[in-house]
């Protein structure tokens, strides 16, 4: 398996513009989680679904954010407008829902966003 | 907010066996203990976790304390390549996929 697939790996855009971020989780995972890593901040998690529901966004720090799963293979995270605090690392992970692996997630490489 | 506690930093020389500990004492009866590392410029990677009893894979071993307030992730022969931050996350309920990363144990190893 290819593991977590994400695109662009960088990406380097202009205050206000828009930023769509994509992830193809690994095949046959039900969970998908979006999270962003700053140096202040550390890893947080933004999103999380389950068979393609979002299931907790309480981590999307702003309306400026929005996340879609359309299908079990594909999921986006867009910013829109963007601004240079939402510079960081974004990672997608996928996982397996299952009895005693629930915390068991697969991250992808990750895509370092730099708003100018 | 995350609910464990690790030493900030550690070195261990390669080849020797690397304890990393960390604090959980909050911790319930049905509750996991999950251990993630993040090598520079890499997504976190998935290590090991347990319950209550002590667990072992290809990648480190896991040693709970009896009490389950504290635990300890060993890595048996560490290489260079262990170089990572560690990344100790309790609790974990079942159903529950929600991880907390704190600031971690960032581990050094000295050739």
């Amino acid at each position: 398996d290819a593991g977590v697939i994400q695109s662009p790996r960088h990406e380097v855009t202009e205050m206000g513009q828009e930023v769509t971020l994509r992830c193809k989780p690994i095949s046959g995972h039900n969970s998908l989680f979006w999270y962003r890593q700053t140096m202040m901040r550390g890893l947080e998690l933004l999103i999380y679904f389950n068979n393609n529901v979002p299931i907790d966004d309480s981590g999307m720090p702003e309306d400026r954010f929005s996340a879609k799963m359309p299908n079990a293979s594909f999921s986006t995270l867009k910013i829109q407008p963007s601004e240079p605090r939402d510079s960081a690392v974004y990672f997608c992970a996928s996982s397996y829902l299952l009895a005693a692996s629930s915390g068991e997630q697969y991250f992808g490489p990750g895509t370092r966003l730099t708003v100018t | 907010d995350a609910k464990t506690t690790q030493p900030p930093s550690m070195d261990c020389a390669e080849g020797r066996a690397a304890n990393l500990p960390c604090n959980h004492s909050t911790i319930s009866g049905n509750e996991y203990v999950y251990w993630y590392r993040q090598i520079h410029s890499q997504g976190p990677q998935y290590i090991i976790h347990g319950l209550k009893n002590n667990e072992t894979n290809e990648m480190a071993s896991l040693i709970i304390t009896e009490d389950r307030k504290s635990s300890t992730l060993i890595l048996p022969h560490a290489t260079l390549r262990d170089t990572a931050v560690y990344y100790c996350i309790a609790p974990i309920n079942f159903g529950n996929e929600k991880l907390t990363f704190g600031t971690g144990t960032r581990l050094t190893i000295i050739p």
